[in-house]
């Protein structure tokens, strides 16, 4: 059965500096990867998808996220944090083709210091 | 380009009643999936309807039930509510599966 783990259900950053948002995966197939942003009271946007073309993936809002297969990763990463991004950010995992079926990680609140 | 619909944004309902929530996915869209989201279990998800059938399930007792309409419009129901049924319900379409799933800003649903 597929699986999501995010490695900290917290992390804080200053201002103009590096984020990191850690998502390893557990899948039987080649899996389809997303990374979906959400703000207080509102639905989850998504930042960026990997569906097996180029395994680095750039994203909406300067995002982007590597997908390691050797690793089962999908790690997101920005280079350098904004006030704006402090939100919870979730990774999720599809396996079924032609269906929208996601496996959500528990999520990340990302905290940035002035 | 209308986004995703869920209404309605807010509600309380009673132990042991019923609820229907209503979501109306982007045109053009016929795949609509649904998702609990709580404090204590996260996302999960509940169901998706594709062109009228139910395509996928999650793992949700009988008492959570969906369908979808002719117009992809979706409605979920839950029957003889629980206290733990309080949650945000997020709605998502998307063209087909695989691709893009654009989520509704959500109904919390809260039983007391």
């Amino acid at each position: 059965a597929q699986s999501v783990t995010q490695l900290g259900s917290h992390v804080s950053v200053s201002e103009g500096a590096l984020v990191l948002l850690r998502c390893n995966y557990s899948s039987s197939v080649p899996p389809y990867l997303f990374w979906y942003v959400q703000y207080p009271n509102q639905g989850l946007q998504l930042l960026l998808k990997y569906t097996s073309a180029a395994t680095l993936v750039k994203g909406i809002n300067g995002f982007e996220a590597e997908f390691k297969k050797s690793e089962t990763s999908f790690h997101l990463t920005k280079p350098s944090a904004h006030m704006s991004d402090a939100a919870e950010y979730f990774c999720a995992v599809s396996e079924i083709q032609g269906a929208q079926k996601l496996v959500f990680g528990q999520g990340t609140r990302l905290t940035i210091n002035p | 380009k209308a986004g995703v619909t869920q209404t309605p944004r807010y509600l309380i309902k009673t132990r042991g009643q019923q609820v229907t929530l209503s979501c109306s996915p982007i045109s053009g869209h016929r795949s609509v999936s649904w998702y609990q989201q709580t404090p204590g279990q996260g996302l999960q998800f509940l169901f998706e309807y594709f062109s009228e059938t139910q395509r996928n399930k999650g793992n949700f007792p009988g008492r959570f039930s969906g369908r979808q309409f002719s117009n992809s419009r979706s409605e979920m129901n839950v029957s003889t509510l629980e206290l733990g049924d309080s949650a945000l319900y997020l709605c998502a379409s998307s063209v087909s599966g695989n691709t893009e799933a654009f989520f509704g800003q959500g109904t919390r649903l809260t039983v007391v």
